[in-house]
């Protein structure tokens, strides 16, 4: 079974620190890829990556960078956490695929709760 | 832009047959995903279309009219643990995902 990890389910920060989140997975997925999840909007996506020290900016990178230095490692920094990043955060991978007819779904990590005072 | 519409919510009977209903316009087309999520927890795969017509899996089908930009995901003899969000997602032609806000299905006994 794919498994995904996240480094934390709850996390509780103060406006202005760093804040560093995790996500590893074990199927030898070439992309990964950070969401956001706030209600009543679907995921939006903040970055992916399809290959080791690749990054690619998705909907909304504001505020936020990532790094991938190993393939099963993806993480997700936010330099100087703002109230407005209070959020679930979702973590994705899954094989890389150009073709239509290949499922290539996205296996999720279980979330981290983000709350920023 | 790119859109992806599902209602906000259902209730249905324990037992009983939903439909719950995702219309897209996206820059082009490359399939179109399923995924259920419960409360509190991560998204999990359901059903994949990329080609019109029904897929059917168990209790749960999935429909698509790539001419109509129209999808539908369809649970039979719902049962309680069929109570969270599904969410419609589309795959465009730079192979990324758009996703709906979901559909949360409530099921009452």
């Amino acid at each position: 079974d794919v498994k995904v990890t996240q480094s934390s389910r709850y996390l509780v920060k103060r406006t202005g620190e760093k804040v560093f989140l995790e996500c590893v997975q074990d199927m030898d997925h070439e992309n990964m890829f950070w969401y956001r999840q706030d209600p009543g909007l679907g995921l939006r996506l903040i970055y992916f990556s399809y290959d080791v020290k690749m990054k690619e900016k998705g909907d909304i990178p504001e505020g936020y960078s990532v790094s991938r230095e190993k393939k099963e490692r993806f993480s997700l920094i936010l330099e100087s956490a703002s109230t407005n990043q209070t959020s679930m955060y979702l973590c994705a991978s899954s094989f890389w695929g150009s073709e239509s007819s290949s499922y290539n779904e996205q296996f999720f990590g279980p979330g981290t709760r983000l709350t920023v005072l | 832009g790119q859109n992806i519409d599902q209602p906000t919510e259902m209730t249905a009977t324990e037992g009983a047959i939903v439909q719950i209903n995702c219309t897209y316009q996206t820059s082009g087309f490359n399939g179109l995903f399923w995924y259920q999520q419960h409360a509190g927890e991560a998204p999990t795969f359901l059903s994949y279309n990329v080609l019109d017509g029904l897929e059917e899996k168990g209790r749960f089908s999935s429909f698509l009219s790539r001419s109509k930009g129209y999808s539908y995901l369809l649970l039979k003899e719902l049962q309680m643990k069929d109570s969270a969000s599904y969410l419609c997602a589309v795959r465009d032609s730079n192979y990324q995902l758009i996703w709906g806000a979901g559909t949360k299905l409530i099921i009452k006994p």
